[in-house]
């Protein structure tokens, strides 16, 4: 099984900042790897799918990087609603897994 | 618009049983595999389980094969999750999920319904 490795556990920032997220598998996933948003007491929202392609509906302010083993998933300027946790999951290996998430929170 | 609607969870004792469903609506529900996932309260997400679009391909975690069965009907859109022998650690809130494409190797999630809670305790 593949481990997902998400750093940091918990993000301090402020409206308007930018936000890089990391998220490390313990072996190469190639791109297959996407990207989940989940607000308190919501379903998660698929943000990015194979690494980089932004899923429907998102905004342009969200962005995937990355291949391999090391992946980062960046918000160009937090809006208030960007304030969630994040979670990366690879569909590489069966099963797909997923990360431990990071918390974005309001500085 | 494309809505999952789980039913089915609730409180059960240690060794029981419990069926979840989930009904589909705004989607040709049969073009989809489908999965569930599922969140230990204050933890992350765990997925649980994936089932082709004509039900000739299942696939289980570790951690709940040989007791979970998932199931679809594709005449009703509705995704099912028959759980047995449940354990204190398959407390959780479990989501229903559309794959984003039609194989069951595009096992990334795009939609899903807002969760039941299980919960196993004596």
């Amino acid at each position: 099984e593949i481990v997902l490795t998400q750093s940091p556990a918990t993000l301090s920032l402020s409206p308007g900042e930018g936000a890089t997220l990391s998220c490390r598998a313990s072996q190469s996933v190639s791109s297959y790897l996407a990207w989940y948003q989940q607000n308190p007491g919501q379903a998660p929202r698929l943000l990015i799918y194979d690494a980089s392609n932004r899923a429907t509906g998102i905004p342009a302010r969200f962005s995937g990087s990355g291949f391999g083993t090391d992946f980062t998933l960046t918000i160009s300027s937090l809006e208030p609603e960007d304030f969630a946790v994040y979670y990366c999951q690879q569909r590489s290996n069966w099963p797909p897994t997923f990360g431990g998430g990071t918390k974005v929170e309001i500085k | 618009e494309v809505q999952l609607l789980e039913s089915g969870g609730g409180l059960v004792q240690p060794g029981g049983s419990l069926r979840l469903s989930c009904a589909a609506s705004g989607l040709t529900f049969r073009s989809y595999p489908m999965s569930w996932v599922r969140q230990a309260p204050g933890k992350g997400l765990e997925w649980v389980s994936g089932i082709s679009t004509s039900s000739d391909i299942t696939v289980y975690a570790e951690s709940v094969k040989g007791r979970f069965t998932i199931s679809r009907d594709n005449s009703n859109n509705t995704l099912y999750l028959q759980m047995n022998s449940l354990r204190a650690e398959d407390t959780a809130v479990y989501y229903c999920a559309k794959y984003k494409g039609s194989a069951m190797a595009s096992a990334y999630m795009d939609v899903w319904g807002k969760g039941t809670t299980v919960t196993v305790s004596s």
